[in-house]
């Protein structure tokens, strides 16, 4: 069973730019979360997706938003680059909701590089 | 304020020593959850602890849930290089469908 994949898994933006990354959760799964880890923050929440509908989003800029279409693939953007975006962006996903108790499943993350 | 605490931020051990880390929160939780991730790599789900006073035991590793709810801890025993990672505790407090993490212990266990 293929886990959860996530493209690209480097890339160096500069400041000002956007970028889009890519997940593909595993096969079944609905759900689509979002995590921004940085040494200094951890991990947080960005956003869920589910059946296509964005269900809920964490305390982030409207800089940062995201996706998810008919075959439970999603997408993240972040548009008007910052230093501060510079972080390791995992994608997570789950057969239903993210709820207390259920099992999420990561990818390896996208290493994004801001310069 | 970070939602979940986690102590202490770093641990560097020898191997066959044993070690506790712990994860405290002033919110309750209806659960609280274990990762584990290695560099280069997503978080890997260990356990999830659901009632107060719980303790679950994987191989070396043994998770005890607070009575009230608020805390964790894991402990484990004679650790090895290759629990080498970091370790993360995560939950949604008080019904919120939003999940948290502390930010994590960083083990490193030298042969």
């Amino acid at each position: 069973k293929a886990g959860v994949t996530q493209t690209p898994r480097y890339l160096i933006k500069t400041r000002g730019q956007q970028v889009t990354l890519s997940c593909s959760p595993i096969s079944g799964h609905r759900s689509v979360s979002w995590y921004q880890q940085t040494p200094g923050q951890g991990l947080q929440f960005l956003f869920e997706y589910f059946s296509e509908t964005q269900r809920n989003k964490g305390n982030f800029p409207g800089r940062f938003s995201g996706r998810q279409f008919s075959n439970s693939r999603s997408e993240m953007n972040v548009s008007t680059l910052e230093l501060g975006d510079s972080a390791l962006y995992l994608c997570a996903s789950s057969l239903a909701r993210v709820k207390a108790g259920n099992t999420i499943y990561f990818g390896e993350g996208s290493w994004l590089t801001v310069v | 304020t970070q939602l979940l605490e986690q102590s202490p931020q770093f641990l560097s051990i020898q191997e066959g020593e044993n070690l506790t880390v712990y994860c405290n929160s002033s919110s309750v939780f209806s659960s609280l959850q274990w990762y584990r991730q290695e560099p280069g790599e997503g978080p890997v789900l260990l356990v999830t602890v659901v009632t107060g006073g719980e303790v679950k035991k994987l191989k070396r590793l043994t998770f005890q849930f607070g009575d009230a709810r608020k805390d964790s801890s894991l402990h484990i025993t004679a650790a090895q290089p290759g629990d080498t990672g970091l370790y993360l505790c995560a939950g949604a407090p008080g019904g919120s469908e939003k999940l948290v993490f502390g930010k994590g212990t960083k083990l490193t266990v030298n042969p």
